[in-house]
């Protein structure tokens, strides 16, 4: 089944503790993206990737990194993070115009 | 950067009624599309609509888009319950690298 995937779906942390948000694609898309979304804002862009090797910022990449070594997976980095990193966080494929979405991971930053 | 805005942010209709949900944008546009997201999971493409167009239908779903109001509507026909989620419209601006730019949603609760 085409998919993408996101582990862990929900994770509670402490600030400061590194945590890694991986993402897997297994449609060869060469795009893929990580957004995050909060009440009354909607989703908002962090990273996005047009092929392996190749990221850029999205609107809100402060907090976080992102790595592409391989082009199905995808995963989202927060060195330090901070309570307000808490949110929920999707990540995304694209063939032509359309994203394909994870399920979303829901992070809590005590 | 926010690019669309919905309009209403909520919507309550009776199931079997028509649910009408508008987006306005800020900047030109390559295309806009609709997802759908039932309630905490993800995003779900609907129907895409490109610039040098004005209408598109897919089954119950209809688009407009007006280009120099920079707006766009979706129409859902004959609603039932199973259309209760959020709707959010994407703007891929020209000249980008073809990253979509969410609004903040309309939520539609279709009761039965």
């Amino acid at each position: 089944e085409a998919q993408v995937t996101q582990n862990p779906r929900y994770l509670i942390t402490v600030t400061g503790k590194k945590l890694t948000v991986t993402c897997s694609q297994n449609m060869n898309h060469e795009y893929m993206s990580w957004y995050r979304q909060d009440p009354g804002l909607g989703l908002r862009q962090i990273y996005y990737s047009m092929n392996v090797e190749v990221t850029d910022k999205g609107d809100v990449p402060e907090g976080y990194k992102v790595s592409r070594k391989e082009k199905r997976n995808f995963p989202l980095i927060l060195e330090s993070p901070s309570p307000n990193q808490t949110s929920l966080y999707f990540c995304a494929s694209r063939l032509g115009n359309e994203q394909f979405f994870g399920p979303g991971t829901r992070l809590t930053v005590l | 950067s926010q690019q669309g805005e919905e309009d209403p942010q909520a919507l309550s209709i009776q199931e079997g009624e028509n649910a009408t949900m508008n987006c306005s944008y800020k900047t030109s546009i390559n295309n806009l599309q609709w997802y759908r997201q039932n309630s905490g999971r993800g995003l779900v493409h609907l129907i895409l609509i490109r610039s040098n167009e004005r209408e598109k239908h897919s089954g119950r779903l209809r688009v407009t888009l007006d280009t120099s109001k920079k707006s766009s509507s979706l129409l859902i026909t004959a609603s039932r319950a199973a259309d209760t989620a959020s709707y959010f419209c994407a703007t891929v601006q020209g000249g980008s690298q073809g990253n979509l730019i969410f609004g903040k949603g309309t939520k539609l609760s279709v009761k039965p």
